[in-house]
């Protein structure tokens, strides 16, 4: 199972819009509408940030959203905020009680 | 609050084994299905394996597939990785992960396996 595509990184001034995309295949991303995102920042466990291609869990802010096309799913991150700096995944179900993560996305608050 | 601790990472020669745990509290451990993620050092994240709640079923990347067994205790709610015939590339931070409805709601704060000689 192929890791799905991140750009290796994104960057953006506080109050910019930016957004990842993460490009699969139809055996995954296209597949399922199983699609998640996790924020890392350096040294911490990663915490989910979008589920069900775009859902938001509670507490976490709705300038962070989802959305997905065909093969690729994608987050915007809208209002970027110095605390947005940080590593980003996303996830999506592979079938077969599998899943695959993304190569990730370093996001740069300039 | 869910809180998941994970343990049992150390250093590891090659071809040896190695036990982590996750010991879970917070929620109703039984009634979910509880994952293992890792992540190499300065790499992504790489989903490993899946125990379903009941200890049915259980499923692995092809990485770690006749290699690793997931297995979990209701009764202590721990969640375990065995792992053995260990290698130099399984050398990463272990993090178990507890299922939300389609991903993994909330993690362990992971910990680290090194397999060197």
């Amino acid at each position: 199972q192929s890791a799905l595509t991140q750009p290796r990184s994104v960057s953006g001034s506080p109050g910019q819009s930016v957004t990842i995309s993460c490009t699969g295949t139809s055996s995954d991303v296209g597949g399922y509408n199983y699609v998640s995102w996790y924020q890392q920042h350096p040294g911490k466990a990663p915490k989910l940030m979008i589920y069900g291609v775009s859902k938001r869990p509670s507490g976490v802010p709705d300038r962070f959203s989802g959305s997905k096309s065909g093969n690729t799913a994608s987050l915007t991150i809208s209002g970027l905020q110095a605390e947005d700096e940080a590593d980003y995944y996303c996830c999506s179900y592979a079938g077969s009680y599998t899943y695959v993560f993304g190569t990730g996305t370093k996001v740069t608050v300039l | 609050q869910v809180q998941l601790v994970d343990s049992g990472g150390g250093v590891v020669q090659p071809g040896r084994s190695l036990r982590l745990s996750c010991a879970a509290s917070g929620f109703t451990f039984s009634n979910f299905d509880m994952h293992w993620v890792r992540q190499a050092p300065g790499k992504g994240l790489e989903w490993v394996a899946v125990i379903w709640y009941d200890g049915s079923n259980k499923y692995y990347a092809d990485s770690v597939k006749g290699r690793f067994t997931i297995s979990r205790d209701n009764s202590k709610n721990t969640l375990y990785l065995q792992m053995n015939s260990l290698r130099a590339e399984d050398t990463a931070v272990y993090y178990c992960a507890k299922k939300g409805s389609t991903d993994f709601d909330y993690w362990g704060q992971g910990t680290l396996v090194t397999v060197s000689s």
